[in-house]
């Protein structure tokens, strides 16, 4: 699987979008991008995946670049409960395990 | 639909004792993950296992660890003779399918060696 590179911290004001970036330049064709969070101590939980395309759910934005080098996860407003370790996977479709980094620390402030 | 559950939620052992960890995957999932977290440091894969098979093994230390995933009954994590080294916390997850898009994780078990 593909090495990502992440900021390990990153700070937001409450209410506005947190934009957290992720560099995976030796992604190979069918890998996709995944973005887990662990909010303090519990189990990771997943936000959302994608290919190629932009995906949005309920959680979050992806936007990956059209190279496929880098992505962003976008919390399009963040509250104080989005603080957290934020995660950028890379994983082949064929893949079962998750290879995780260290991830950004996302903190949300008042 | 419950989530991912695991047993119990915190386990001290002291040194040479075993310890056992349960997890009880989402309903209708048959692909059970270990995930080992060491204290601030990124969660390290440890093991997969389907329904009575152990798939990948690949992240489990070479002794003392040991893992199962019954027919019937929680997926087991074993650690014999623990030492101090061994605190951590030691978190499930399951998937539906071999090649599912998304794991959901259990709460984890906090292990304590004294």
């Amino acid at each position: 699987d593909a090495k990502t590179t992440q900021p390990p911290s990153m700070d937001c004001a409450e209410g506005r979008a947190a934009n957290l970036p992720c560099n995976h330049s030796t992604i190979s064709g069918n890998e996709y991008v995944y973005w887990y969070r662990q909010i303090h101590s519990q189990g990771p939980q997943y936000i959302i995946h994608g290919l190629k395309n932009n995906e949005t759910n309920e959680m979050a934005s992806l936007i990956i670049t059209e190279d496929r080098k880098s992505s962003t996860l976008i919390l399009p407003h963040a509250t104080l409960r989005d603080t957290a370790v934020y995660y950028c996977i890379v994983r082949g479709q064929a893949a079962q395990k998750l290879v995780f980094g260290q991830g950004t620390r996302l903190t949300i402030n008042p | 639909n419950a989530g991912v559950m695991q047993n119990p939620r915190h386990l001290v052992r002291r040194r040479g004792q075993e310890a056992r960890l349960r997890c009880s995957p989402m309903k209708g999932h048959s692909h059970v993950y270990w995930y080992r977290q060491l204290p601030e440091e990124g969660l390290k894969f440890m093991v997969y296992l389907q329904k009575e098979n152990i798939i990948d093994e690949s992240g489990m230390p070479k002794e003392r660890f040991s893992a199962e995933f019954p027919k019937e009954g929680p997926s087991i994590l074993r650690i014999q003779q623990v030492v101090r080294g061994d605190s951590a916390a030691y978190f499930c997850a399951s998937s539906r399918r071999e090649f599912s898009y998304e794991q959901y994780f259990g709460p984890g078990t906090r292990l304590t060696v004294t």
